[in-house]
């Protein structure tokens, strides 16, 4: 069964720095991964999707690779700001799945302090 | 365009109670998916409908129906709401790409008592 962790729960760090944030899945079988950002009381905003066989998205200050052999991803934030606070999940869309369904990491709370 | 708007945004709900969480999309998508989200876990499917006129359980189905009243509205219904049913609703619906990008909702935080 397809589990996905994202560690660690919640990260602090300064205005100005670049960050990484961790995706690791269980099977390597995916077909996509995403990541997603979750402002407090708000629905999620897809950031980037990766096809399984791609091994980095960009856009703007953010880069999310894939490793799918090792099954982890990374999303890179570039020049943090205060507005990046926010909860990040990532999800992955397992191969054998063919409804779309989305296996979901419980997410990193990031902040960032001005 | 809205997007995928839901109601409502708030309820409390005593055990025992009934209730329906309505959602709605105006982005023609074929898919439409309901979530729950509870503190320290991922997203959990409860049901989906891959198109109009069809639904199917995900994960977590257990306490919850669910009506594709046609290609815009999915809804989703408790029966018998328990306090292992508090947690944010979100629903989401999904582009006929192959991207599988999905667009949601802002949810619904539901309480039950």
């Amino acid at each position: 069964k397809q589990e996905v962790t994202q560690i660690p729960a919640a990260l602090s760090v300064p205005e100005g720095e670049n960050l990484v944030l961790n995706c690791s899945f269980t099977d390597s079988a995916i077909y996509n991964l995403q990541w997603f950002r979750q402002d407090p009381g708000k629905g999620l905003t897809s950031l980037l999707l990766i096809q399984s066989s791609q091994r980095e998205q960009t856009s703007g200050r953010l880069n999310a690779s894939l490793d799918k052999s090792s099954g982890r991803s990374t999303l890179y934030i570039a020049a943090s700001q205060p507005g990046d606070s926010a909860t990040y999940l990532c999800a992955v869309r397992p191969q054998r799945d063919s409804n779309y369904q989305l296996i979901w990491g419980a997410g990193t709370k990031l902040i960032i302090k001005p | 365009n809205a997007g995928v708007t839901q109601t409502p945004k708030f309820q409390v709900l005593k055990t025992g109670q009934s209730m329906t969480l309505q959602c709605a999309q105006d982005m023609n998508h074929n898919s439409m998916y309901w979530y729950r989200q509870d503190p320290g876990m991922g997203l959990r499917l409860i049901y989906y409908s891959a198109s109009e006129g069809t639904t199917d359980k995900g994960e977590v189905p257990n306490g919850y129906n669910v009506s594709r009243l046609n290609k815009r509205e999915f809804s989703l219904r408790l029966e018998s709401a328990a306090p292992s049913q508090t947690s944010v609703y979100f629903c989401a619906s999904r582009t006929g790409s192959s991207y599988n990008e999905q667009f949601f909702g802002p949810g619904t935080r539901l309480t039950v008592l």
